[in-house]
């Protein structure tokens, strides 16, 4: 029962350059999510896609990148890495009906010096 | 866009009962949820409210009043382990959920 499972967990960049962050999960959701969370912001979407092939913005959206190839994988991508995206990011996965409960990986804690 | 109103921070005794507002401006509103996430650790879902009026499961209740865009999440037998942060968070979309958060709500619960 492994959920969602992101990797790296932790991952130090030096400014320029560029990463990306893996999600995967198991639960055969169709929605996913990429969130950061910075200390008094709470959680902000950064990207989502709603199904294989299909991505969108969400509220944070510059200087990231993001695929969904593989129903069961999102992957973010920073290009050029900033300090500004020190962060930790979350991924999180749900079905479009009900209650739509995100499960959460773990999180990814990036640093950029 | 939307936002989301929620106090910073809340303290209350061990075995209090203690209430955390959440107000919301948003489009395309399906659902009001909660969750709780400890210091280091991941978001968990504890809620959800699509229709006016109360939720309960177990120690915790959430209320969902969709005409004054207001919610509330009602603890109760506050306990040393309730010590978290809770956000509210809004469902929406058209063609597409997503979830977008409110900046939380420290809990500090007190022996």
């Amino acid at each position: 029962n492994a959920g969602v499972t992101q990797t790296p967990k932790f991952r130090v960049l030096k400014t320029g350059q560029s990463m990306t962050l893996l999600c995967a999960q198991d639960m055969n959701h169709e929605y996913m999510y990429w969130y950061r969370q910075d200390p008094g912001m709470g959680l902000r979407l950064i990207h989502y896609s709603v199904g294989e092939g299909t991505t969108a913005k969400g509220e944070v959206p510059d200087g990231y990148n993001v695929s969904r190839l593989k129903k069961q994988n999102f992957l973010l991508g920073l290009e050029s890495a900033a300090p500004s995206q020190t962060s930790v990011y979350f991924c999180a996965s749900t079905l479009p009906a009900g209650a739509g409960e995100l499960f959460f990986g773990e999180g990814s804690r990036l640093t950029v010096l | 866009g939307q936002s989301l109103e929620q106090p910073s921070e809340v303290t209350a005794v061990e075995g209090a009962i203690v209430q955390i507002n959440c107000t919301y401006q948003t489009s395309g509103f399906y659902g009001l949820s909660w969750y709780q996430q400890h210091d280091g650790g991941a978001p968990t879902f504890l809620s959800y409210n699509a229709l006016d009026g109360l939720e309960e499961t177990g120690r915790f209740s959430s209320f969902l009043s969709r005409s004054d865009s207001y919610g509330y999440l009602l603890l109760q037998e506050l306990q040393m382990k309730d010590s978290a942060s809770y956000f509210c968070a809004v469902r929406v979309g058209t063609g597409g959920f997503k979830t977008i958060f409110g900046a939380g709500t420290r809990l500090f619960v007190k022996a």
